[in-house]
């Protein structure tokens, strides 16, 4: 079935660096690939969204870029703070139909920013 | 504003009970969804709505059971409970359907079945 692979699971960056979170998927119909934070104890917020028809969108120090042909989608966050510290979900809608759009979520990464 | 409020936040139910959590949205939202999020395993759709009085399965169902008499709630009952259904539970609406927008979530309901 479809599937969405995020890679790494845990990433720890210094305060100031930047972190790269990397999801790949299976479905050729997906067209929307949005990314969401989630903080402790908190439920997942959207960040930042991608179409298919767009290959890098921007949102300050938030990124994304959409490669279709490989199938594969990035975050990119520039000049960490210690307020980024979350789970990151990105997901991709599962196409062709059927179940009203559904997304297909990744097991997400813990961002750990050490100051 | 309020946006999606779950209620409880934190339940503990022996095997074989029944609950229901409950979830309200005042954003007028047709859209709302029950996931089931486990450690490491991101977050799988149990139940859906694409309005009132109209309900549809998700990845994983079994277990639960959902209604949707008005726009604003959508509980998820769980009978007869079991282990395996410890996890916390995030509701969550949009304004049109979830493969297109944004998702609004609740805080979630954490739920251990002893």
């Amino acid at each position: 079935g479809e599937n969405v692979e995020q890679h790494p699971s845990t990433l720890s960056v210094q305060e100031g660096d930047s972190a790269v979170i990397k999801c790949t998927y299976s479905d050729s119909a997906s067209n929307y690939f949005p990314w969401y934070k989630q903080e402790l104890g908190k439920g997942p917020q959207l960040i930042i969204d991608i179409r298919s028809n767009v290959g890098e969108k921007k949102d300050q120090r938030i990124a994304v870029t959409l490669n279709k042909t490989a199938k594969h989608f990035s975050l990119h966050i520039t000049e960490t703070q210690p307020e980024d510290s979350a789970v990151y979900f990105c997901a991709a809608s599962r196409g062709g139909g059927g179940s009203q759009g559904n997304l297909i979520f990744g097991k997400g990464t813990k961002l750990s920013v050490k100051p | 504003n309020a946006g999606v409020t779950q209620t409880p936040k934190f339940r503990i139910l022996k095997i074989g009970q029944s609950m229901t959590l409950q979830c309200a949205q005042d954003m007028n939202h047709n859209y709302m969804y029950w996931y089931r999020q486990d450690p490491g395993m991101g977050l799988k759709l149990i139940y859906y709505s694409v309005g009132a009085g109209i309900t549809d399965k998700g990845e994983v169902p079994n277990g639960y059971n959902v209604s949707r008499s008005t726009t604003e709630d959508f509980p998820l009952r769980l009978e007869l409970a079991a282990p395996s259904q410890t996890s916390v539970y995030f509701c969550a609406s949009s304004p049109t359907s979830m493969g297109t927008g944004e998702l609004f979530f609740g805080e979630g309901s954490r739920l251990t079945v002893l």
